[in-house]
């Protein structure tokens, strides 16, 4: 199976409204990252986190490396969070280790 | 919010022809990843560097890609021989590494394969 489970895989909002992403991770994980990828293709970095939660404006971010999970909460939809949003588990074997990547959640947030 | 720069943004190459891409990851990064994402949108991890140095790769890259990080000059991923399968997006990211590992994008580069 997949090391990185990311749900949903397609998410549909209205302006205003909130929802949380989720991924499950199948092994030990050092840290998790967040990503939202526009239309063109560019990948913006949202969070970094190796244990706890971080919030920056309308989204908060946890992860839990004992229950290898982590979410990612979208406060007060607006349009701009538009984008599919990937989290990417880094493997536990040393540092600069590479990512994995879930398969994205497909956002869209509608007026 | 990143200034990992990619060229070129764009590149059609017909089979067996070979395809390069440069990548000039942030500066003071020492550490950089290239990635390849199909249309279908998985990441498939290739190769990482630290200054010079690979760190990992995979099989595939090891055989049939070349990529090189020298010091003062773009970093590359070269396709020696493309094939179909190779049309996808070649992302380059960067980071400080160790445990502030946050990873910065390029845009990318596109490739399609004839």
């Amino acid at each position: 199976g997949d090391q990185v489970e990311q749900s949903p895989s397609a998410l549909s909002l209205h302006e205003g409204t909130s929802s949380a992403l989720r991924c499950n991770f199948t092994t030990t994980t050092r840290s998790v990252q967040w990503f939202r990828q526009n239309s063109r293709g560019s990948l913006i970095n949202l969070f970094y986190l190796a244990s706890g939660t971080k919030e920056n404006g309308r989204l908060k971010s946890a992860f839990d490396s004992k229950e290898l999970y982590s979410t990612l909460h979208i406060r007060d939809a607006q349009l701009e969070d538009s984008g599919t949003y990937f989290c990417a588990a880094e493997d536990s074997g040393g540092s600069n280790a590479k990512l994995t990547f879930g398969k994205g959640t497909k956002l869209s947030v509608k007026s | 919010n990143s200034k990992v720069i990619q060229t070129p943004r764009y590149l059609v190459k017909g089979q067996g022809q070979k395809a390069k891409m440069r990548c000039i990851p942030e500066k003071g990064h020492p550490v950089v990843f290239w990635y390849q994402q199909n249309k279908n949108n998985e990441f498939k991890f290739l190769i990482n560097f630290q200054n010079q140095e690979v760190l990992q790769q995979i099989d595939m890259t090891e055989k049939r890609f070349s990529a090189e990080c020298p010091s003062n000059s773009p970093c590359s991923l070269e396709i020696q021989s493309s094939e179909a399968g190779d049309s996808a997006l070649y992302l380059c990211a960067s980071s400080l590494g160790g445990n502030t590992g946050q990873l910065y994008f390029g845009e990318g580069s596109k490739l399609t394969v004839l």
